[in-house]
């Protein structure tokens, strides 16, 4: 069975203060893990795709990496706007179904 | 560019009643939208993916005739709570694949719907 787990479940920071969160995942075909934000009420926002192993992305202050087994999303140098759940999701069907984790919610103080 | 909408964004109804949520990509086509159910704190869950043009494909303990999917065009998908009770109360999200994107695997999601069922 598909699973995908994310940890931790929930991040505390100090503005500046860079971390990771993590999303293990195990599939029987991977085809894309799916980075996203979701802000309280809100629908996800779409932040990166990944698609092989040793693969990185980057956005602003965000960063994407890829292995066969996980994927890590950093955050450097956040800031508090950068407060909200991450999502990170694997897709295993030609449909483009997903599947997602938990979810990680950051706070990021000032 | 790739920007779902939803419509209602809120909606409060009276148990038995039936509540048809509408999902629209406003400036791409798409051949497949998602439908998902999200509790509070609790991550996505997915409902049923929905193809243009045919029927609906539900997942695994989503009772098909409670949760009515139409995606009759490239731009519009709606979903029907049928006879609604406090249960089905969540909030609800769609998503859509874009079929013009290079790398058509992105999903965009819609900003959900909030049902709340008396």
């Amino acid at each position: 069975e598909d699973q995908v787990t994310q940890s931790p479940e929930a991040l505390r920071l100090q503005e500046g203060e860079s971390s990771s969160l993590n999303c293990s995942y195990t599939v029987s075909g991977l085809r894309g893990l799916f980075w996203y934000r979701q802000d309280p009420g809100k629908g996800p926002e779409f932040l990166f795709t990944l698609y092989s192993a040793g693969e990185e992305k980057e956005k602003e202050r965000l960063k994407a990496t890829l292995t066969k087994k996980e994927s890590f999303l950093h955050i450097t140098a956040p800031k508090p706007e950068d407060s909200a759940t991450y999502l990170c999701a694997v897709r295993t069907d030609s449909w483009g179904k997903l599947q997602f984790g938990a979810g990680t919610q950051v706070v990021v103080t000032p | 560019g790739a920007v779902v909408s939803q419509h209602p964004s809120r909606v409060i109804c009276k148990s038995g009643t039936s509540v048809k949520i509408e999902c629209r990509s406003l400036d791409f086509q798409a051949t497949t939208m998602f439908w998902y159910r999200q509790f509070p704190k609790k991550s996505l869950m997915l409902m049923a993916t929905s193809n243009e043009g045919s029927k609906a494909t539900y997942e695994q303990g989503v009772e098909k005739d409670k949760f009515l999917i139409n995606h009759a065009s490239l731009t519009l998908s709606t979903l029907t709570v049928t006879s609604a009770h406090p249960e089905d109360s969540s909030f609800y999200i769609c998503s859509a694949r874009d079929r013009g994107l290079a790398g058509y695997n992105e999903q965009f999601f819609g900003p959900g719907t909030r049902l709340t069922v008396l």
